[in-house]
Order: C-alpha cells, then structure tokens, then sequence
C-alpha cells in the first residue's frame, strides 16, 4: 500500500522532555510538511521539505526541529521549548514540483500529542 | 491574521438536505483553490479542486462555486448522506520561493442526520 505512516498514535509528553513523531512515505514524493491541527483553527504549517538534507521554518517553527536525512522520513521533535505542544500533528507529503500549485497533498492519520 | 477564513464552523442538516460552507481570501495570488475532507482519527484527502478562472466545479455530489471578484469559493454538497459527516477543510494555495504553500480556513464539522 502506498501511502504516508505517522507513529504513534497517541504520545504523552512530561514536562521538559522532547519527543520524536515518525513520519515515513513510499509515494517517492519529493516534499514533506508537517502541520499542526488545534480545534477552531484548522491547519498550520510547521517546517516543510523539499529536498533530502534541506528543510526551511512554516509559520510556527518556534519549539520544534526536523531532520531529512533520507527522503521517505521526516521525523519531527516537539522540544521542551514547546510551552502548548498538546495538538493533532500532521505530516504529509507532495510530489514537490515546485512550479505549480496544484499540487496534491496526501496526508498521514495523524499523532494525538498529549502533555502529562 | 488568518489568510483563509471558513464559516461555519459547525453544520448539522438532515439526509438530503444541501450543506454549503463558505470561504473567502484576501490574496489575489492564490491560484489554486482545494477542499480536503477529515474524518475523525485520520488525515485530511483531497476531495475537490477549482482554480480561479473557473466558476464553478462539479464532481459527482460535492460542488465548489467560485466567486473571484468577491474573493470567495463555497463547497455545496448535494443529497447529503449520514457517511458525508466529517470536518472539511477549505485552503489556497501560493507558490512562494518555488514552494507551493497551502493556507488552510480554520474547519467545518458537518454532522448529517439520518
């Protein structure tokens, strides 16, 4: 099956702990992002990726970090700088064409963060 | 400041009946204009697409009518049916810095009663 796989499910973080989301793709899609989901306030994008080794800020980077050191995985660690970071956390994946916007997004079934 | 806002944030209508949930945008660079469905648990899926010089799109039940010169774009879902619950999601999308950035309306849960 081809398509994006976010574990786990559920994560519970203590206070001044960081913690990792998975975020693994077969579609051989060039772009990754990862978004944040609060209710009432629909989607925002944390980092995104358009290339292996490459990654730039969205709009609510503060207290989060990336890595894309290949290009199925984009894990993201919710740091202990992080002051809100229980939400709904999203990645997804592009084919990254760069030229047009019609891209689609397919997204993963999400990670339920929660704090302790 | 929101780029994308979506109203209502909440809808309940009976089998057949027609939801329609509203979007407007401010930027005249948008250029590609998605509705993405949720259901509880899972990912949002693309379920329809228009771009701007389009007025209006049909695929199957779910209908997008696009009002540029007003700056806004609405999702009609015809007969609607109990399995058509779930939030959707309204967004536009820029390229900026040969990134294609998406902006999302903030949701809409629709409940259909059987």
């Amino acid at each position: 099956d081809g398509g994006i796989t976010q574990s786990p499910k559920y994560l519970f973080r203590k206070e001044g702990q960081n913690v990792t989301l998975s975020c693994e793709q077969n579609l051989n899609h060039d772009a990754m992002y990862w978004y944040r989901q609060d209710p009432g306030q629909g989607l925002r994008l944390i980092y995104y990726s358009q290339i292996v080794n490459d990654f730039q800020k969205g709009d609510i980077a503060e207290g989060y970090s990336v890595s894309r050191e290949k290009k199925e995985s984009f894990p993201l660690t919710v740091t202990s700088a992080q002051k809100n970071p229980t939400a709904f956390y999203l990645c997804a994946s592009s084919m990254g064409q760069g030229t047009a916007t019609n891209e689609k997004l397919f997204f993963g079934s999400g990670t339920q963060l929660s704090v302790l | 400041q929101q780029q994308v806002k979506q109203s209502p944030q909440s809808l309940i209508v009976q089998k057949g009946g027609i939801p329609i949930i509203n979007c407007a945008y401010e930027n005249t660079a948008f250029d590609y204009f998605p509705w993405y469905q949720q259901f509880p648990g899972k990912g949002p899926a693309l379920l329809i697409a228009i771009r701007p010089d389009v007025s209006e799109k049909k695929e199957g039940r779910f209908t997008i009518s696009f009002n540029k010169s007003a700056k806004q774009f609405s999702l009609h879902i015809m007969d609607s049916q109990p399995g058509d619950s779930a939030t959707y999601f309204c967004a536009a999308s820029i390229l900026e810095y040969n990134f294609n950035k998406f902006y999302f309306g903030s949701g809409t849960k629709l409940n259909v009663k059987p």
